[in-house]
Order: structure tokens, then C-alpha cells, then sequence
């Protein structure tokens, strides 16, 4: 089956602590991308990559880091910098076609305390 | 102003009748633009794209799309208990660095039996 993981679905931490947020993909996808959804503030883009070993910021990058060693990889590591880190995380894939059409895996959903 | 706008709802309809969520942009050389739906604690699911002005129709979806008017609206026909959820609405923006979809707050939807 292709499709994009995430993984843990939920996960807890303490204050202080990083984080790394696990997003794979057997999509043969080129882009992959990570936001943060908070209730009522819909989603919000953190980093995106358009191809392996190359990354941006995206809107609220502070307090977050990416890598893309592999094409089918994109992990998420939050940390002890971010200020309000409980929230769902989402990882997105495209294949660049005619509209960038982004595809969701499930989310993991952060809480920090 | 916001780069996309929904009515964030709730928007109630009763079962069978049409349900009508609208979306506003302010980005003018947009393309793409996208309707998500989103369960309740779930990932959003891509329902429908559009690239150009008019009407684009999936089994009981259509999606409508007014560049010069920057609106994009999405019709769900013959409403189903099962299409109660949040629809996001998500337009491309093309920029420098990359290719990134900036989305609405969402519309939640109730369909009532």
C-alpha cells in the first residue's frame, strides 16, 4: 500500500525535552512538508522540502528542526525552544504535478507538560 | 486581511439538501486551490482540486472557482450524516522558494437527520 506514516500517533513529554517526530513516505513523492494544526488556527507550515538534502521555513519554523537525507524521510524535532509545543502534527507529501496536490498522513498528536 | 477566509460555522443542513461553503483569497496569481476534508481528530483527506474558472464536478461534489472574483466554493449534493465534518479550503502560492499551500481556518459542517 503506498501511502505517508507517522509515527507515534500520540506522544508525551516533558517540558525541556526534544522531540522527533517520525514521517514516511512510499509515494515517490519529491515534496514533503510539515505543519501544526491548533483549534481554530487551521493549519500552519513549519518546514517543507522540495527535494532530498534541501529545506525551508516555512511560517513558524522557530523552535523546530528538519532533515532530508532520504527522499522517503522528513523527521520533525521539537525543541525545548518551542514555546507552546502541544499540538497535531501533520506530515504532507506531493508529487509536484499540475497543482501540487498534498496528500496528509495521520498526525501525531504532541502534548507536553 | 487573511490570506484565506472560510465562515468558520457551524453551517447546518438537513439530510438530502445541498450544503454550499465558501472561500475567499487575496492572492491574485493563485492557481491552484483545493478542498480538504477533515474528521474530527483525524488527518484532512484532499476531496477536490480546481485550476481553472468555472465548475468541477466529483459524484455529489462541485467545485466552483471565480479567479477575478477570488472566491472558490465547494457544493456537496444530497447531504449525508457522514459528510459532517470540517472542510478546509487551500490555495497554492507560488514563491521563490518553493511551493506552498496556505489553508483557511475550515467550515464545519452538520448535516442533521
Amino acid at each position: 500500500d503506498g501511502g505517508i506514516t507517522q509515527s507515534p500517533k500520540y506522544l508525551f513529554r516533558k517540558e525541556g525535552q526534544n522531540v522527533t517526530l517520525s514521517c514516511e513516505q512510499n509515494l515517490n513523492h519529491d515534496a514533503m512538508y510539515w505543519y501544526r494544526q491548533d483549534p481554530g488556527q487551521g493549519l500552519r507550515l513549519i518546514y517543507y522540502s522540495q527535494i532530498v538534502n534541501d529545506f525551508q521555513k516555512g511560517d513558524i519554523a522557530e523552535g523546530y528542526s528538519v532533515s532530508r537525507e532520504k527522499k522517503e524521510s522528513f523527521p520533525l524535532t521539537v525543541t525545548s525552544a518551542q514555546k507552546n509545543p502541544t499540538a497535531f502534527y501533520l506530515c504532507a507529501s506531493s508529487d509536484g504535478g499540475q497543482g501540487y496536490e498534498q496528500y496528509f498522513g495521520p498526525g501525531t498528536r504532541l502534548t507536553v507538560t | 486581511q487573511k490570506e484565506v477566509e472560510q465562515n468558520s460555522g457551524p453551517l447546518s443542513v438537513p439530510e438530502g439538501a445541498i450544503a454550499s461553503l465558501n472561500c475567499t483569497y487575496s492572492d491574485r496569481v493563485s492557481q491552484s486551490f483545493f478542498w480538504y476534508r477533515q474528521y474530527s481528530g483525524k488527518s484532512p483527506e484532499l476531496i477536490m482540486s480546481i485550476y481553472s474558472n468555472g465548475d468541477k464536478e466529483d459524484g455529489r461534489f462541485t467545485a466552483q472557482l471565480n479567479k477575478a472574483s477570488q472566491y472558490v466554493s465547494l457544493l456537496i449534493r444530497d447531504s449525508q450524516p457522514s459528510d459532517s465534518a470540517t472542510y478546509l479550503c487551500a490555495v497554492l502560492i507560488l514563491t521563490g522558494g518553493g511551493n506552498k499551500l496556505t489553508f483557511g481556518t475550515g467550515t464545519q459542517l452538520k448535516v442533521e437527520l
